[in-house]
């Protein structure tokens, strides 16, 4: 079956600009999470949603920063009035729930979104 | 807060050689669980094995195996009879309670594997 798909792959923006970036989970995978990962470093995590609603923002950087989650599948991160440092790749996870919660359910990654702010 | 780190950034092996990619957490929880993630240029991020806190025995996958030691907080990876597609920047993260049994991970910074043929 599909696995989960991130649109654009790659989006070069100017600064002060807006920008969504698009995550589309694999079917059933209720469990959706966006991560960051900046030039030579890990991935930072953002946000995670269950279902639409989202348990833990914590990760997000400022408040430019949102995302939503509609009917359960697509999601979408914004950033607005994007700065230099925003450049990074953006990474989408999506997992089943199981008995147990997450916690013993793979992520299932995406192959990000680039983006480049000039 | 748990930490992960990966105090490689780069390793290298000679094709069909064994190498060893060290990772170290640091949490105060008894029951977690380990990953090694594979990230080939694609970006895509490939699971490659995981561990159960709670099981003493290390968890093998084909040739790729771990040195899980939870006193020491440690979690390498070894992958035997290296090939050419197994370079990749290699990630070890640790699964972190949210909510509600619900979870996300932890990242190290990644440790870059060059394979010489």
């Amino acid at each position: 079956g599909a696995g989960v798909s991130q649109s654009p792959s790659n989006k070069v923006t100017e600064k002060g600009k807006d920008v969504e970036l698009r995550c589309d989970p694999i079917s059933g995978h209720t469990a959706l999470y966006w991560y960051r990962q900046s030039l030579g470093q890990g991935l930072e995590f953002l946000i995670y949603f269950q279902g639409n609603s989202a348990p833990d923002k914590s990760g997000l950087p400022s408040d430019r920063f949102s995302a939503e989650r509609t009917g359960g599948s697509v999601s979408t991160l914004t950033i607005q009035r994007t700065q230099q440092e925003d450049s990074a790749v953006y990474l989408c996870a999506s997992s089943l729930v199981g008995r147990g919660g997450t916690g013993n359910q793979p992520q299932h990654f995406g192959d990000g979104t680039r983006l480049s702010i000039l | 807060a748990q930490t992960v780190t990966q105090s490689q950034p780069e390793m290298s092996v000679q094709e069909a050689e064994t190498v060893t990619l060290s990772c170290t957490y640091d949490t105060s929880e008894s029951d977690y669980y380990l990953f090694w993630y594979k990230q080939p240029p694609s970006r895509q991020m490939i699971l490659v094995i995981r561990q159960e806190a709670y099981k003493q025995q290390n968890a093998t996958e084909n040739r790729f195996s771990v040195n899980f030691q939870k006193a020491a907080k440690s979690f390498s990876l070894k992958i035997s009879d290296s090939q050419l597609g197994d370079a990749a920047m290699y990630f070890c993260a640790y699964r972190s309670y949210i909510r509600d049994s619900s979870y996300k991970l932890i990242f190290g910074s990644g440790t870059r594997l060059l394979v010489r043929p």
